[in-house]
């Protein structure tokens, strides 16, 4: 089945700092997702993004879906930016597969 | 408009017992999803349901686990009997259509310890 591989597992930054996390998956997909899951544990959905480029405030995330791999860029982080970022895949039949996500926690 | 509804939130049972959860989808989502989320891993689909009918159960141990979904509305998973290792958070999910374009929609989540 497909691979979902996102890096890097662990990430702590400065308030202020900026950040890219990746998700790289092994085969061709028809949907890409990411998601923020809160230190509450709720999931919550970021991005549709199975190719090109979005935007959202602070968060953009970029899809090269030729090349599968897709980027979750963070501006300017903020504590409430801590938590879990998970990438999603849904696969041809329409199954729906996680990564195992980048833990991120941000000093003030 | 009133998220995805799960309960109970928490649940703490001895090995070998019976649990159920309950879930509420989003009204007039056509696609439910139950999901395990063991510590620090990512969710893992167990099921996936389109209205009333199963559309993926590949991932679900349907020797101990067993999930229904009356009227295509509100959903239920059942552990019978539960092991130490079905310790996890149990995420239930929904979305309007089911296909590969979809939002999906979160709850909050039970988390089930094994004792």
């Amino acid at each position: 089945g497909i691979q979902v591989e996102q890096s890097p597992p662990d990430l702590i930054l400065q308030e202020g700092a900026n950040s890219t996390l990746r998700c790289n998956f092994s085969d061709s997909v028809n949907n890409l997702q990411w998601f923020h899951q809160n230190p509450w544990g709720q999931l919550i959905n970021l991005f549709y993004i199975p190719s090109g480029t979005k935007q959202n405030g602070r968060l953009s995330a970029t899809t090269v879906a030729t090349e599968r791999y897709s980027l979750l860029y963070i501006s300017s982080s903020q504590t409430t930016d801590s938590g879990v970022y998970f990438c999603a895949v849904v696969t041809g039949g329409f199954k729906t597969i996680f990564g195992a996500g980048t833990r991120l926690f941000v000093k003030a | 408009e009133a998220g995805v509804a799960q309960s109970p939130r928490y649940k703490i049972i001895e090995k070998r017992q019976s649990v159920a959860f309950w879930c509420n989808p989003i009204s007039g989502h056509a696609t439910l999803y139950w999901y395990q989320q063991i510590l620090g891993q990512g969710p893992k689909l167990l099921i996936q349901f389109q209205n009333n009918g199963v559309v993926d159960d590949s991932q679900l141990p349907k020797d101990r686990f067993s999930a229904e979904r009356l009227k295509g509305v509100d959903s239920t998973l059942k552990i019978q009997p539960a092991k130490l290792e079905d310790s996890a958070v149990y995420l239930c999910a929904s979305s309007p259509r089911g296909g590969p374009t979809d939002t999906q929609y979160f709850g909050p989540g039970t988390r089930l310890t094994v004792l």
